[in-house]
């Protein structure tokens, strides 16, 4: 248990639905932070929010929606995805500005684009 | 812009001592991180150098020399438990984000 707790587990969808993918982090974090891992690939960065503010977005497609409500939630909405999209979608906390590298990763959301 | 390099795959057995390199390029850094996965779990963070220098933590140490750009981690007495995935991420760049490596799977043998 990390206090990083990701829904849904595992996800089939197909091309043209819509889906969200939901983070709740218990552990008090003002940082969040959703990572995309495929196969045989680095950890991929995709957005933080700092203070519910969106203080990065790595050159992600648009059909990858974030959204932080509050510092406890993070949502990934999904539409028209494509084959490619299928991966682990990682979300993780951290207190404001990272402190010493360390960040605090939930299980993941297992996606797949049919 | 950054990259770290890390051995794909490691296997050592039971009790022995192993060693995971990581070597890495970035333009302004802060530090080297460690991680660990195992199949089907979320990374947990094992380590974080900022100076160099070996960090011990019970059976796993990490090291680091800034000047040549390089950290690994040592992992000793090992266990079957052990075996997962080991991810270094550097923490830097423009804007001092974690930057992760393709990580290094180890596998530990009886």
């Amino acid at each position: 248990e990390t206090g990083v707790t990701q829904t849904p587990r595992h996800l089939v969808m197909g091309m043209t639905n819509k889906k969200s993918l939901k983070c709740e982090q218990h552990l008090g974090h003002n940082a969040m932070y959703w990572y995309k891992q495929s196969a045989k690939k680095p950890l991929e960065l995709m957005f933080v929010y700092s203070l519910e503010e969106r203080v990065e977005n790595n050159s992600v497609p648009s059909r990858f929606s974030p959204e932080c409500p509050n510092s406890s939630h993070l949502f990934l909405h999904l539409h028209t995805l494509q084959p490619e999209d299928s991966a682990l979608y990682l979300c993780a906390s951290s207190p404001q500005g990272q402190g010493g590298g360390e960040l605090f990763f939930g299980e993941g959301s297992r996606l797949t684009v049919l | 812009g950054q990259s770290l390099e890390q051995p794909s795959e490691v296997t050592a057995v039971e009790g022995a001592i192993v060693q995971i390199n990581c070597t890495y390029q970035t333009s302004g850094f802060y530090g080297l991180s460690w991680y660990q996965q195992h199949d089907g779990g979320a990374p947990t963070f094992l380590s974080y150098n900022a100076l160099d220098g070996l960090e011990e933590t019970g059976r796993f140490s990490s090291f680091l020399s800034r000047s040549d750009s390089y950290g690994y981690l040592l992992l000793q007495e090992l266990q079957m438990k052990d075996s997962a995935s080991y991810f270094c991420a550097v923490k830097g760049g423009a804007t001092n984000k974690l930057i992760f490596g393709t990580g290094t799977l180890l596998a530990v043998q009886p």
